[in-house]
């Protein structure tokens, strides 16, 4: 894989229900991978900074894994709720390389 | 804590104009991100200084220019603007890992 991608665009999630999606990257030189979430019209929000293959971290309702080997990062939404409707966005961080290669996102939306 | 500001929240410019934004860091962070994000494009990286010096640049043309100041507040510069400059522009810092975002200059380009 030469280039950060996620999986799926969009998404319709019925409140309560559990949800997850996907981030590929390319393993070679990885340093980081990050998760962010953007609301409409606010900042994008950092969720989880992973560095370590088999890293699992988790914040609230939400956890995420990792896996550098096969280049991949699943995000974990439980029970979801309608403030969970957002963009959900991935990045990758090279090795030496201050700069953030961005998936294009999942878009999140929660029906209550 | 302030978070990161950028100014102004809205710009609308001519095509061949050009244009300064401004974003002010959280306070002892040393590093500022730029980041283009046009729609159905992910966030595209532009350019990242520390202390004043750029330290790594993405694939944009040289009309994109920036430059940070000693209290590590950036600019960045448009020159010459084309309709598809039109966008929302991030500013990021960090203190050294993590970023923490801003809210973005939305430009529009008439």
């Amino acid at each position: 894989i030469l280039n950060v991608e996620q999986s799926p665009q969009s998404l319709h999630v019925q409140e309560g229900d559990s949800t997850n999606f996907t981030c590929s990257f390319p393993s070679s030189n990885f340093y980081a991978l990050h998760w962010y979430r953007w609301e409409t019209a606010k900042s994008p929000e950092a969720l989880f900074v992973m560095t370590l293959n088999g890293d699992e971290k988790k914040k609230g309702r939400i956890s995420a894994t990792l896996n550098t080997k096969e280049g991949y990062s699943y995000l974990y939404i439980k029970g979801s709720q309608p403030e969970d409707s957002a963009t959900y966005l991935c990045a990758r961080l090279r090795d030496g390389n201050e700069k953030l290669t961005f998936g294009t996102g999942t878009r999140l939306t929660i029906i209550p | 804590k302030a978070g990161v500001t950028q100014t102004p929240r809205y710009l609308i410019k001519t095509r061949g104009q050009q244009v300064t934004l401004s974003c002010s860091p959280i306070s002892g962070h040393r590093s500022v991100s730029w980041y283009q994000q046009t729609p159905g494009q992910g966030l595209q990286f532009l350019f990242e200084y520390f202390s004043e010096t750029q330290r790594n640049k993405g694939n944009f043309p040289g009309r994109f220019s920036g430059r940070q100041f000693s209290n590590s507040r950036s600019e960045m510069n448009v020159s010459t603007l084309e309709l598809g400059d039109s966008a929302l522009y991030l500013c990021a810092s960090s203190p050294g890992e993590g970023y923490t975002f801003g809210s973005g200059t939305r430009l529009t380009v008439v």
